[in-house]
């Protein structure tokens, strides 16, 4: 069963706007870490907000935040003012902290690309 | 700076030929993983290891195998390449065992296989 759900495979918006990309989980582990990761065209991933179960406070760092719905099991990235620099591919992923190693399930991602 | 190298960013080989991919950290990491990329399929975990000679099948491990002899080395080793082994093979590690400890992934292997 698909465990991270990104249901947008490709998003647009204007330079400077906000944006927000979904993702769901679904998880019967109490505990448990959520991440977004950047994937530019040159490929490699960059790490870029993690969000713990039991964290009270959304994530932030810098423009991005990560609006964490405990009850809706959904963890959607909002980048602020965004740039051009922001177009790439994003990923969500989920680490089940039962798990061997912080083995973690990746999402199909969203691409999103930003105008000028 | 932290680091993940990976021996090759591009390699062509040929379908029943023997295909080392090989994965060096510089950061001590316990964790190291092995994902391969597809089009619309995201990332999907080969396999991983949590120690040095511990390994673990992912969700696709069939056609691969692993070694991990040395903390900073993992190598992914496919021991019959075929077409369908064509594909972007990314490499991460991470500290084990702390909440939190996200992912770090070397520049990806592009792999085709003729």
């Amino acid at each position: 069963a698909q465990k991270i759900t990104q249901t947008q495979p490709g998003m647009f918006v204007q330079e400077k706007e906000a944006v927000t990309l979904d993702c769901t989980y679904d998880t019967s582990d109490p505990s448990y870490g959520l991440f977004w990761y950047k994937q530019p065209s040159s490929g490699e991933m960059i790490f870029l907000i993690y969000q713990g179960s039991y964290d009270q406070q959304n994530a932030t760092e810098g423009r991005y935040s990560l609006n964490f719905q405990k009850a809706r099991k959904s963890a959607n990235l909002v980048i602020s003012a965004s740039q051009l620099g922001d177009s790439a591919m994003y990923f969500c992923a989920m680490r089940e902290d039962n798990t061997n190693a912080g083995k973690s399930t990746f999402g199909d991602g969203t691409t999103l690309t930003v105008k000028p | 700076d932290v680091k993940v190298t990976q021996s090759s960013r591009y390699l062509v080989k040929r379908t029943g030929e023997k295909v080392f991919l090989e994965c060096v950290q510089d950061m001590d990491h316990e964790n190291m993983f092995w994902y391969r990329q597809d089009p619309g399929l995201g990332l999907r975990l080969i396999y991983f290891s949590y120690d040095v000679k511990m390994k673990e099948k992912g969700d696709i491990p069939e056609g691969y195998s692993v070694s991990r002899e040395k903390k900073e080395r993992f190598s992914l080793i496919l021991e019959s390449a075929s077409t369908n082994q064509t594909s972007m093979y990314l490499c991460a590690s991470s500290y084990r065992g702390q909440a939190g400890n996200e992912q770090f992934f070397g520049p990806g292997t592009r792999l085709t296989v003729l």
